[in-house]
């Protein structure tokens, strides 16, 4: 079983702060790495698919970023909202047809 | 597009009791799994699919039996629910194709309760 970590477990922030997640994993028989943004009571979906060692993607205020060698990957998020509360999946893809998930980071943004 | 659907959302058993948990996708994505959520374990996986007539093990698989007879179709059974199976259950669909990297589409869930 692959080994993804993620940290922190959870998160508060007040509305307005800046804020990052990291997410481990293995580094040797690297695919991809996806993240997902998963609201309560709903299902995952797809941030990012992130595939290149040095790779940076953003959408809106939410940014990653991926570093192969090492075997980790951040999250950032510029001047969270309470609308970004929620929890942030990182699964690792080493080239077979699973993904292995991490436990999350849950994020809670206090207006 | 639908996507991927679930059916029942919500659904009581009593220990010993079998059930079939519905999935259904129409992108003609090869790729199915099965995933459980419990609190402090992220999601699970308890059996994929890569395609009609091949399934697999995943982490979890016991207690649950899988088939797929149809592309669109990969139906979970429990064959005789215990009170451990109480979870929210996810299926999820994806592209084989190499610049998809297995991106996965997750449907609403089924709440699961086994008393």
């Amino acid at each position: 079983i692959l080994n993804v970590e993620q940290s922190p477990q959870s998160l508060h922030v007040q509305e307005g702060d800046s804020t990052n997640f990291t997410c481990s994993f293995p580094s040797s028989n690297f695919y991809a790495l996806h993240w997902y943004r998963w609201e309560t009571a709903k299902s995952p979906e797809a941030l990012f698919v992130m595939t290149l060692n040095g790779d940076e993607k953003k959408k809106g205020r939410i940014s990653a970023t991926l570093n192969t060698k090492e075997g980790y990957s951040y999250l950032y998020i510029k001047g969270s909202q309470p609308e970004d509360s929620a929890t942030y999946l990182c699964a690792f893809n080493s080239g077979y047809s699973t993904l292995t998930f991490g436990k999350g980071t849950m994020l809670l943004v206090s207006p | 597009n639908a996507g991927v659907t679930q059916t029942p959302k919500f659904q009581v058993l009593k220990t010993g009791q079998s059930m079939t948990l519905q999935c259904a996708q129409d992108m003609n994505h090869e790729y199915m799994s099965w995933y459980r959520q419990d609190p402090g374990m992220g999601l699970r996986l308890i059996h994929y699919s890569v395609g009609a007539g091949i399934t697999d093990q995943g982490e979890v698989p016991n207690g649950y039996n899988v088939s797929r007879s149809t592309t669109e179709d990969f139906p979970l059974r429990l064959l005789s629910a215990a009170p451990s199976q109480t979870s929210v259950y996810f299926c999820a669909s994806s592209s084989q194709l190499a610049g998809d990297y297995n991106e996965q589409f997750f449907g609403p869930g089924t709440r699961l309760t086994v008393l």
